[in-house]
């Protein structure tokens, strides 16, 4: 099925570290969400986007609805390390509430 | 709310066996999926309800794949037979306007 360019794949970082991942695709959406996974869970939504060029934030936590409506990005700022798991971007076209999901950003944060 | 409610957390099974998944949306969401995530292929979308039909099932894999939503509150995921390239983490979600998942049922299939 379709699926959405994520980068980077995984990342090791060093607490308080600035992370910053992003999204892309050949398609256009109408909006970009960002979920974490923790192990053993289902993802949990962080931030949703519903605007090009929207910038929302939440805590430590920035995304960016692309101009191009293509693409997507998030960054935490300050890593802690409750911030590791798995990230993952979705994108939405259409009248239907139908989200393809990107690959995935592995965070592992250092204390 | 207690949240999507999935049964059973973990089903270890032979190939072969049917295998039902079960799912409990969020009170008034009107949208249900089913989603498959594997280590290879990530999250997938199976399949989609709305307001108990289905819309979208071009993301089954295979006729041993079937999913019913018999009323807005109890959805299944049936394999039938079941393989051991079936074994995934299965994810059911709900939406009104936001998706929100279960914890998933994490199938392995020997």
């Amino acid at each position: 099925g379709q699926q959405l360019n994520q980068s980077p794949q995984s990342m090791f970082i060093q607490e308080g570290e600035d992370v910053s991942m992003n999204c892309t695709s050949s398609s256009i959406f109408n909006t970009w969400l960002w979920y974490k996974q923790d192990p053993g869970e289902g993802p949990v939504l962080l931030i949703a986007l519903y605007k090009a060029g929207e910038l929302t934030s939440n805590g430590r936590l920035t995304a960016q609805f692309g101009i191009t409506r293509k693409d997507s990005f998030l960054n935490i700022s300050a890593s802690i390390p409750s911030d590791v798991g798995i990230y993952f971007c979705a994108g939405q076209s259409g009248a239907t509430n139908k989200l393809i999901f990107g690959t995935g950003t592995l965070l592992a944060v250092q204390p | 709310d207690a949240g999507v409610i999935q049964s059973p957390r973990h089903e270890v099974t032979e190939m072969g066996q049917e295998v039902t998944l079960r799912c409990k949306p969020i009170s008034g969401h009107d949208y249900l999926f089913w989603y498959r995530q594997t280590m290879m292929r990530g999250l997938e979308l199976l399949i989609y309800f709305n307001n108990n039909v289905p819309i979208d099932d071009s993301g089954m894999p295979e006729d041993r794949f079937s999913a019913k939503m018999p009323n807005a509150s109890f959805s299944t995921l049936k394999i039938q037979p079941s393989e051991p390239r079936d074994s995934a983490v299965y994810f059911c979600a709900s939406s009104r306007t936001v998706l929100t998942f279960g914890a998933g049922s994490r199938l392995t299939v020997l």
